[in-house]
């Protein structure tokens, strides 16, 4: 695709329910970043795809969070039981492998727990 | 101490004036930072990339790396109002080699 593709664009769902947010990667992006943004605030690493693997999950902030790729593209974000403090704008970002990595990011998910 | 350090602001400058964007880094190991520039409600954009000692220039945009002071800044000449955004510094470490982001600084040129 022309860029990166997220959906959807908002969400709004009720505490303790379960989400799903879904990043298209531009074709031939290798790797795949996944930031969470709370209003005014920088971006909060979570998750980094090399492939279809996460080598570096460590900015999942509970085990209510989880993300996978598959087939070295689509990626989706899970959210299990939502809680209030999980609203944020959810960024997806792609880029080819190699020593200087250029991030491009798509439009965000606005998550908002009620 | 966070991996990466920004002073949030705001920094106010008048239009034509030199901005002056500042950024630290906690890894010593780091080998590639950005500069990021996003428009309140839109998502970041890369501006400019460096990976060697020194200076290097784009535009008006001036990138300067020092990695024995593990320092990185943004210099905006004659700035324009359409240059108010918030500038996010980005660094791309050692610790499984993921891009980690300061908090941003938020950049007003007065016209």
């Amino acid at each position: 695709g022309a860029g990166v593709s997220q959906s959807p664009s908002n969400k709004v769902t009720e505490k303790g329910k379960d989400v799903e947010l879904r990043c298209d990667p531009i074709s031939g992006h290798t790797a795949l970043y996944w930031y969470r943004q709370s209003l005014g605030q920088g971006l909060e690493f979570l998750i980094y795809f090399q492939g279809n693997s996460a080598p570096d999950k460590s900015g999942l902030p509970s085990d209510r969070f989880s993300a996978e790729r598959t087939g070295g593209s689509v990626s989706t974000l899970t959210i299990q039981r939502t809680q209030q403090e999980d609203s944020a704008v959810y960024l997806c970002a792609s880029t080819r492998t190699g020593p200087v990595e250029k991030l491009f990011f798509g439009s965000g998910t606005q998550l908002s727990v009620l | 101490q966070k991996e990466v350090e920004q002073n949030s602001g705001p920094l106010s400058v008048p239009e034509g004036a030199i901005a002056s964007l500042n950024c630290t880094y906690s890894d010593r190991g780091s080998q590639s930072f950005f500069w990021y520039r996003q428009y309140s409600g839109k998502s970041p954009e890369l501006i400019m990339f460096i990976y060697s000692n020194g200076d290097k220039e784009d535009g008006r945009f001036t990138a300067q790396l020092n990695k024995a002071s593990q320092y990185v800044s943004l210099l905006i000449r004659d700035s324009q109002p359409s240059d108010s955004a918030t500038y996010l510094c980005a660094v791309r470490g050692t610790g499984g080699f993921k891009t980690i982001f300061g908090a941003g600084t938020r950049l007003f040129v007065k016209a």
